[in-house]
C-alpha cells in the first residue's frame, strides 16, 4: 500500500503558484520522496526528488518538513500544460525489489483554470 | 534522446484471447518496469527486470502472466487467456542504473487494453 496521503484534487489559476501537499508520516531514515506526474493518455514523468534538504530543478521546487512528515510540491507559475495527476512517492534506495521500487497511490490531480 | 517505446498503442479483444505487450527501452537502461493502471487507479508494479533478470515479479498473476526481456534489451509482456478485469493501460519503464538507487523511470505512454 502507499506510504503517503494526498488531497485526491486541487485547482488552480493559470499563472499563479501551486503547493500540492504530501503527508508521510511514517517515512523511514532512508526512504527518499519522489515526485511524479501523469499527464492525460501520457506514462508518469519524474518530476523531482530529495532527502532531507528542499530541492529545486527546471520543472518545480520540493519542500521538505524539518520532521520529513510531510512535504509540499510548488510549482511556481502554472501553466494549462500542468494540468496532470500528481503523485507523491517514498522510495528507500538502498533496497532492490518491492522495498525499493516505486508504489503508486491516487494522487492529486491538478485542474488549472485559464 | 529517444523516449521509451511500446506497442500497440490500443488493442481490443475478447475474452479468453491472448495478446501480447512490445516495450522498447531507453537505450542503456539496465532496469525496465511493466506497471498495470486501471481507470482511476496509480500504476501497479508487474515485474521489474534487471538486465534479462527478474528482480521483482511479486505481483505478476502468474497463472495468465508472463513477460520476458530477452538479451537485457526489449520486453514482451503476455496474457493467456485474457479477463474482463485485464482492461487497463500497461506501461512500461526503463531506469538508467542497475541495483538500488534513486535513478528517475522514464516512461511509455503504455497501451491501453479492452477485454470484451
Amino acid at each position: 500500500d502507499a506510504k503517503t496521503t494526498q488531497p485526491n484534487s486541487m485547482e488552480s489559476n493559470e499563472e499563479e503558484p501551486v503547493h500540492l501537499p504530501c503527508n508521510h508520516s511514517t517515512i523511514s531514515g532512508t526512504d527518499y520522496i519522489h515526485w511524479y506526474r501523469q499527464l492525460p493518455s501520457q506514462g508518469p514523468e519524474y518530476v523531482i526528488h530529495g532527502l532531507t534538504s528542499n530541492v529545486n530543478n527546471r520543472m518545480a521546487s520540493l519542500a521538505i518538513a524539518e520532521d520529513r512528515k510531510s512535504s509540499t510540491l510548488i510549482l511556481h507559475r502554472a501553466t494549462l500544460r500542468d494540468a496532470a495527476v500528481y503523485y507523491c512517492i517514498l522510495r528507500d534506495p538502498n533496497y532492490g525489489g518491492s522495498q525499493g521500487n516505486l508504489i503508486f497511490g491516487k494522487g492529486t490531480k491538478l485542474s488549472v483554470k485559464p | 534522446e529517444a523516449g521509451v517505446a511500446q506497442s500497440p498503442r490500443y488493442k481490443i479483444i475478447e475474452k479468453r484471447q491472448s495478446v501480447a505487450f512490445w516495450c522498447n527501452p531507453i537505450s542503456g537502461h539496465a532496469t525496465l518496469y511493466w506497471y498495470q493502471q486501471i481507470l482511476g487507479q496509480g500504476p501497479k508494479l508487474l515485474i521489474q527486470f534487471q538486465n534479462n533478470g527478474v528482480v521483482d515479479d511479486s505481483q505478476l498473476p502468474k497463472d495468465r502472466f508472463s513477460a520476458e526481456r530477452l538479451k537485457g534489451v526489449d520486453s514482451t509482456l503476455k496474457i493467456q487467456p485474457a479477463k474482463l478485469e485485464d482492461s487497463a493501460v500497461y506501461l512500461c519503464a526503463s531506469s538508467l542504473e542497475p541495483g538500488p538507487n534513486n535513478s528517475p523511470l522514464h516512461f511509455g505512454n503504455g497501451t491501453r487494453l479492452t477485454v470484451t
